[in-house]
């Protein structure tokens, strides 16, 4: 079945040591986008990728970088991840024409200790 | 600015009955996106319903159904003959055309009472 999938779904990392979180779809969807959720929380959106070409929020810390190699993947790099990042991150995908809908994968868990 | 306001921070309805999830929308655009996603606790997220905003027809998947209200900017989520299963948050969620930004509300978490 085609889908969003992350991983891992739960890291744990120290206070300031690089982390990255890895999304793969097989939907080959043309937008990817992370957001970070933190507890009863609405998505927050980081950043999205339309293509190559990429969007970033204001409001996204410069702590937060993302890269898209390639159409399947992205990735979610915390440069020095402190104890507020402690979220779940959620990576999900659209396509910019058609159903318009985002499909999300499951997420993954970051604790920062 | 897009904005998405979900009034009702939790609701609650009882096994089999019907409840209405409300939200409203801010947008001066005529072409977009509304959704309604389930988020299921510790589970992933998932695409209930979708209302595209050029249809006056309201979207409806088996239990679940829409009013939306263009001129009001309402879109609300009814849910028929609720079952356990339904226990989740709730998130409206709007797409403005073109372009490829979505805007969520804060949520409404659902409890079933059996």
């Amino acid at each position: 079945d085609a889908m969003v999938i992350q991983n891992p779904r739960y890291q744990v990392t120290q206070f300031g040591k690089p982390v990255t979180l890895s999304c793969s779809q097989t939907l080959n969807h043309n937008v990817m986008y992370w957001y970070q959720q933190k507890s009863s929380q609405a998505p927050k959106l980081l950043f999205h990728y339309y293509d190559k070409d990429f969007n970033n929020e204001a409001d996204t810390p410069d702590n937060f970088q993302s890269r898209r190699p390639n159409t399947s993947f992205c990735f979610l790099d915390i440069r020095s991840p402190g104890l507020g990042d402690a979220a779940m991150y959620l990576c999900a995908t659209s396509r910019a024409t058609g159903g318009r809908e985002q499909f999300f994968g499951p997420g993954t868990r970051l604790t920062v200790l | 600015a897009q904005t998405v306001t979900q009034s009702q921070p939790e609701m609650s309805v009882q096994e089999a009955e019907t409840v209405t999830l409300s939200c409203t929308y801010d947008t001066s655009e005529s072409d977009y996106y509304l959704f309604w996603y389930k988020q299921p606790p510790s589970r992933q997220m998932i695409l209930v319903i979708r209302q595209e905003a050029y249809k006056q027809q309201n979207a409806t998947e088996n239990r679940f159904s829409v009013n939306f209200q263009k001129a009001a900017k309402s879109f609300s989520l009814k849910i028929s003959d609720s079952q356990l299963g339904d226990a989740a948050m709730y998130f409206c969620a709007y797409r403005m055309l073109p372009g490829n930004q979505f805007y969520f509300g804060t949520g409404t978490s659902l409890t079933v009472i059996p």
